[in-house]
């Protein structure tokens, strides 16, 4: 079964600077996607940047990369230039290429950026 | 913009009542998922519908149960409460059934069960 472990329960940032959230899965599949979402206190989950297993680049978004690495089943988080509308709960989640749809995730992350 | 409409957006229910939870997914998207966030539980998978049909479901005993309708809206509902079923649940969509697809939330509805 696949699994995704998020080993950072608390994280926190100064404004402006970079942070890096640590997110390892186990699974047996070699195509596979991931993804990280934000929920800030509003409770919205938002996508933040997804990740497609059989592409070797890595994924950015703005401010937001990632650093897939496929033999190591690790995708961390980079956050650059923290802003405090950042301050969110993180998860990490897998979904494998088969038709089931589901995503597994992680127990999350909360990252507090303080000014 | 998520694109996802959900209702109510908190309830309140006692231990043995029934709940339905509503869904609607923005215009063209076919397939809506259901997930549960528990306190300490993170988000576990519930259900997935496509083109009206039931295609997965997580490990959750019969009494959760959904539907989705022609115009793919969705209802989740959920019978005989028990206190632990109090959580969020997310209503979700994506545009097709492609493996991959990024999924979108809606906010949730808050169900307390007392």
């Amino acid at each position: 079964a696949q699994t995704v472990t998020q080993s950072q329960p608390e994280m926190s940032v100064q404004e402006a600077e970079t942070v890096t959230l640590s997110c390892t899965y186990d699974t047996s599949e070699n195509n596979y996607y991931l993804f990280w979402y934000k929920q800030p206190p509003s409770r919205q989950m938002i996508l933040v940047i997804r990740q497609e297993a059989y592409k070797q680049q890595n994924a950015t978004e703005n401010r937001f990369s990632v650093n897939f690495q496929k033999a190591a089943k690790s995708f961390s988080l980079k956050i650059s230039d923290s802003q405090l509308g950042d301050t969110a709960m993180y998860f990490c989640a897998f979904m494998n290429a088969g038709n089931n749809r589901k995503l597994i995730w992680g127990l999350g992350t909360s990252l507090a950026v303080n000014p | 913009e998520a694109g996802v409409t959900q209702s109510p957006t908190h309830l309140i229910k006692t231990r043995g009542q029934q709940v339905t939870l509503r869904c609607s997914p923005i215009s063209g998207h076919t397939s809506v998922y259901w997930y549960q966030q528990a306190l300490g539980l993170g988000l576990q998978f519930l259900l997935w519908y496509d083109e009206g049909e039931e295609r997965n479901r997580g490990n959750f005993p019969p009494r959760f149960s959904g539907r989705q309708f022609p115009n793919y809206s969705s209802e989740l509902n959920v019978n005989a409460l028990e206190l632990e079923d109090s959580a969020l649940y997310l209503c979700a969509r994506s545009s097709d059934r492609v493996p991959g697809n990024t999924i979108y939330f809606g906010e949730g509805s808050w169900l307390t069960v007392v």
